[in-house]
């Protein structure tokens, strides 16, 4: 089970935000990261906990391993602000593999 | 460009039968696993199933697993959802998505935009 915190975050534009991730039991670095806008397809951000995905701008970084992770978002834009995700892709069978979301709104 | 584009969401009545569909471009489908992926309006994601490549093998969510059937059809670079028994729990955006491999335990690389069902009387 993946739990991400906090459930709402309000940052500042041009401010970081850094978004938590936790599983309950170790999945190495087998983590990824999504943004979610509505009406929008979901966005590959980050896979193996620190790889940015095709065409991600820098700000967005991914760090961790094992069971804590985090997403920072450098220099907020306002294209930003959204439910960010996390996944896991190590334990079998997939269900409960996305954290329950944390969005990211404008302070 | 890799593109997925779902349809046939719509509002049903409870204990109703619908199936979904999406169209794959822009890779060769059959070298990868697809996924069905929901999202219950103001709720997080969840996974609902996958099928293997060549559609030998399916997996199911405990939510899901007995009502709706996945497939697909390489030639028409299509996925298939068809679900059965629907409650208004099933009133959510269904996404299809692929995964970064033919691997049963990966990452999304890509998503579609989603399509609508409304479960409701």
């Amino acid at each position: 089970v993946l739990t991400q915190s906090p459930a709402t975050l309000s940052v500042s534009p041009g401010d970081r935000a850094t978004l938590s991730c936790r599983a309950s039991q170790s999945v190495t670095t087998n983590l990824a990261w999504y943004q979610h806008k509505p009406g929008q397809a979901p966005r590959l951000l980050i896979h193996g906990a620190s790889t940015r995905a095709t065409g991600v701008p820098a700000r967005f970084s991914g760090s961790g391993s094992g069971t804590e992770f985090t997403l920072t978002i450098t220099s907020l834009q306002s294209e930003d602000f959204a439910v960010y995700y996390c996944q896991q892709y190590t334990n079998w069978p997939p269900k409960n593999t996305f954290g329950q979301g944390t969005k990211l709104e404008i302070k | 460009e890799v593109q997925l584009v779902e349809s046939g969401g719509a509002v049903i009545q409870p204990g109703g039968s619908l199936r979904l569909s999406c169209v794959a471009s822009g890779f060769r489908f059959d070298d990868y696993a697809m996924h069905w992926v929901r999202q219950v309006p103001g709720k997080g994601l969840e996974w609902l199933s996958l099928i293997s490549w060549d559609g030998a093998n399916s997996y199911y969510a405990d939510s899901v697993q007995g009502r709706f059937i996945i497939s697909r059809d390489n030639r028409k670079n299509s996925l298939y959802l068809e679900m059965d028994s629907l409650g208004p729990d099933d009133t959510a955006f269904y996404f299809c998505a692929k995964g970064h491999t033919s691997g049963y335990l990966e990452y999304f690389d890509y998503w579609g935009m989603g399509t609508l069902v409304t479960v409701s009387s």
